[in-house]
């Protein structure tokens, strides 16, 4: 089983919709939890980070934390064609290891 | 400068040329990371370095050689590679076990 699973997509939304990408993981004495956006030949770029049970929003992105279910979510709302991307989700697990998911493809349509 | 840094930012050697990459962070952190992403495909985390001593080595082969000479640098030196390791070479840096930040990476194409 690996460590942190992620639907490789490819994703497609029309603009103006809500894109909502979904992550689970493993190690249940998990404690952070970050999201990345990687453009195509592009690295990865910090997007969100979450710690706590629950939601946490930065502008059109919210970040839902579930550790009961061991499951971690990034909404997008009012999607923009310039969202289209690879989203990684990572997690840093009780040994301090810093795992990736595969990522999700999401393109948003015009 | 700010951020990490990766030079060359494009590189293309032959199977018998050595090279070196060079990451630079200036963010205060105290752990280094090298990963490789080929075409369309996952992250692959190769070395990781904390306070300068390496910590992991995921089975990459001997034909990459990382160098820590300081919290601050990082090195990947190249010999005799193969086209498959042609891929995108990424470096990151954190505080240990806290989020990553990524350099821009280097192109490396090798023929």
């Amino acid at each position: 089983q690996k460590e942190v699973e992620q639907n490789s997509g490819p994703l497609s939304v029309p603009e103006g919709a809500i894109a909502s990408l979904n992550c689970t993981y493993s190690d249940r004495g998990s404690q952070s939890f970050f999201w990345y956006r990687q453009y195509s030949g592009k690295s990865p770029e910090l997007i969100m980070s979450i710690y706590s049970n629950g939601d946490k929003e930065d502008g059109r992105f919210t970040a839902q934390l579930n550790k009961a279910s061991q499951y971690v979510s990034l909404l997008i709302r009012d999607s923009q064609p310039s969202d289209s991307a690879t989203y990684l989700c990572a997690v840093t697990s009780t040994g301090n290891q810093f795992y990736f998911g595969t990522g999700t493809s999401l393109t948003v349509i015009p | 400068e700010t951020g990490v840094t990766q030079t060359p930012r494009h590189l293309v050697m032959g199977m018998t040329n050595k090279k070196s990459l060079k990451c630079e962070q200036h963010l205060g952190h105290n752990a280094m990371y090298w990963y490789k992403q080929s075409a369309k495909k996952p992250l692959e985390l190769m070395f990781v370095y904390n306070f300068k001593e390496q910590t992991e080595n995921n089975s990459v082969p001997s034909r990459f050689s990382p160098e820590c000479p300081n919290s601050s640098h990082l090195f990947l030196h190249l010999h005799t590679l193969q086209p498959e390791d042609s891929a995108l070479y990424l470096c990151a840096s954190s505080q240990v076990h806290n989020e990553q930040f990524f350099g821009p990476g280097t192109r490396l194409t090798v023929l």
